[in-house]
């Protein structure tokens, strides 16, 4: 696909289940991104990746939270134990990071949890 | 904290009205500010970028003034149509430093036909 995808497009859990949450960026997009979007509320950045560097996790809300990139492509978000207030849109984006002075982030259309 | 305050929440014009959203930050280390369009259903979308060295980017009916000395920016939509209407995001990065940007909590935008 030529867009950044996300699945699943939404997920329904139960208070305390884990969920994971994957993102495909761009082909050949060096860096990739996670925020989660709440009701009425801004972008909440939450993990950064960059090639083969160390990821910047500074946004990461708890240690419920993780994420992962394999083969510097796709990214898996987990959520562990999730609760109430883990309920929003997660949104992952990807970028070609040219260096230039510019950046282009390229979002998917995220993934609404929603947790019961 | 937030680091990039945007206003208004929700606006709503009639169309071929020129909607006008602000955004302040504090950080003078901020040195890139884009504009991401959102519409229901779909990710955001880059609109229109501005560095701090120039006052003013146009592109198309949308155009960024950007006032230094404030630390504020705002984006101009000329000739609103009702297709423009989408939630409006302004965020504030350093340039070379991309590992996060500082989003806006955005602007509803609704154009009336």
């Amino acid at each position: 696909g030529a867009g950044v995808s996300q699945s699943p497009s939404n997920k329904v859990t139960e208070k305390g289940k884990d969920v994971e949450l994957r993102c495909d960026p761009i082909s050949g997009h060096t860096a990739l991104y996670w925020y989660r979007q709440s009701l009425g509320q801004g972008l909440e950045f939450l993990i950064y990746f960059q090639g083969n560097s160390a990821p910047d996790k500074s946004g990461l809300p708890s240690d419920r939270f993780s994420a992962e990139r394999t083969g510097g492509s796709v990214s898996t978000l987990t959520i562990q134990r999730t609760q109430q207030e883990d309920s929003a849109v997660y949104l992952c984006a990807s970028s070609l990071h040219r260096d230039r002075g510019d950046e282009k982030l390229f979002f998917g259309s995220g993934t609404q949890l929603s947790v019961l | 904290q937030q680091q990039v305050k945007q206003s208004p929440q929700s606006l709503i014009v009639q169309k071929g009205g020129i909607p006008i959203i602000n955004c302040a930050y504090e950080n003078t280390a901020f040195d890139y500010f884009p504009w991401y369009q959102q519409f229901p259903g779909k990710g955001p979308a880059l609109l229109i970028a501005i560095r701090p060295d120039v006052s003013e980017k146009k592109e198309g009916r949308f155009t960024i003034s950007f006032n230094k000395s404030a630390k504020q920016f705002s984006l101009h939509i000329m000739d609103s149509q009702p297709g423009d209407s989408a939630t409006y995001f302004c965020a504030a990065s350093m340039r070379y430093n991309f590992n996060k940007f500082y989003f806006g909590s955005g602007t509803k935008l609704n154009v009336k036909p």
